[in-house]
């Protein structure tokens, strides 16, 4: 299995829900990264597990929640969102981050719509 | 702080014709990266570039990566339309923190 996978592909929410969003590769990669992406801008770095272990977190507000339970899947917890966070939210993993980045393999995103 | 810039943001170009995209980075790295993004899809690794002098090529794309001048250019040789995305460069830093993309470059290639 070569691919990173995301659920949903498509999700919309109100304000007031409380939904997940799942990230899963079986490639062996060891981090694991999410990104969020607005409409014809690059990737911003929201988060980085390192070996199941939180690792980078980039000033993200507490309505985003990160979990990784293993080391094949990542979890994004939302809640109380603001019309402001629809984007795309891409999943990405990499073999390790310990000697430097290594190449990055994109999920297919989930396209958030937050009203 | 590293910063990358990447030029032109927009281009449109005919069928046929060859193009180079230039990123340009602001502090030492030796690894850098390309990628495609079709509208509303996710990002595909198109080219990873590890060292001064690298080159590397695939189909019409050739991507090439000068570490002293810290430049990449990405060369669309004969464009055809199936070539239309957004390319963005990403730069590693050095400490291994984190990618830095650039804001991409909007190809468009016309018939």
């Amino acid at each position: 299995d070569t691919e990173v996978t995301q659920t949903p592909k498509h999700l919309v929410m109100g304000m007031t829900n409380k939904k997940s969003l799942k990230c899963e590769q079986h490639m062996g990669h060891r981090a694991m990264y999410w990104y969020k992406q607005k409409a014809k801008k690059p990737p911003e770095l929201m988060f980085v597990y390192s070996y199941e272990k939180l690792s980078i977190n980039e000033s993200v507000p507490s309505r985003f929640s990160p979990e990784c339970p293993n080391s094949s899947l990542l979890n994004l917890h939302l809640h109380a969102l603001q019309p402001e966070d629809s984007a795309l939210y891409l999943c990405a993993s990499s073999p390790t981050r310990t000697s430097g980045w290594d190449e990055q393999f994109f999920g297919p995103g989930t396209r958030l719509t937050v009203l | 702080e590293l910063k990358v810039e990447q030029n032109p943001l927009f281009l449109s170009m005919q069928e046929g014709k060859n193009y180079t995209i230039y990123c340009n980075y602001s502090t030492t790295s030796d690894r850098l990266y390309w990628y495609r993004q079709d509208p509303g899809k996710s990002l595909e690794s198109l080219f990873v570039l590890l060292s001064n002098g690298a080159v590397k090529q695939e189909g019409r794309l050739m991507a090439s990566l000068d570490t002293k001048a810290r430049l990449s250019t990405l060369h669309i040789t004969a464009a055809v339309h199936d070539l239309s995305a957004t390319y963005f460069c990403a730069v590693a830093e050095t400490s291994g923190s984190r990618l830095t993309f650039g804001e991409g470059t909007q190809l468009t290639v016309n018939p």
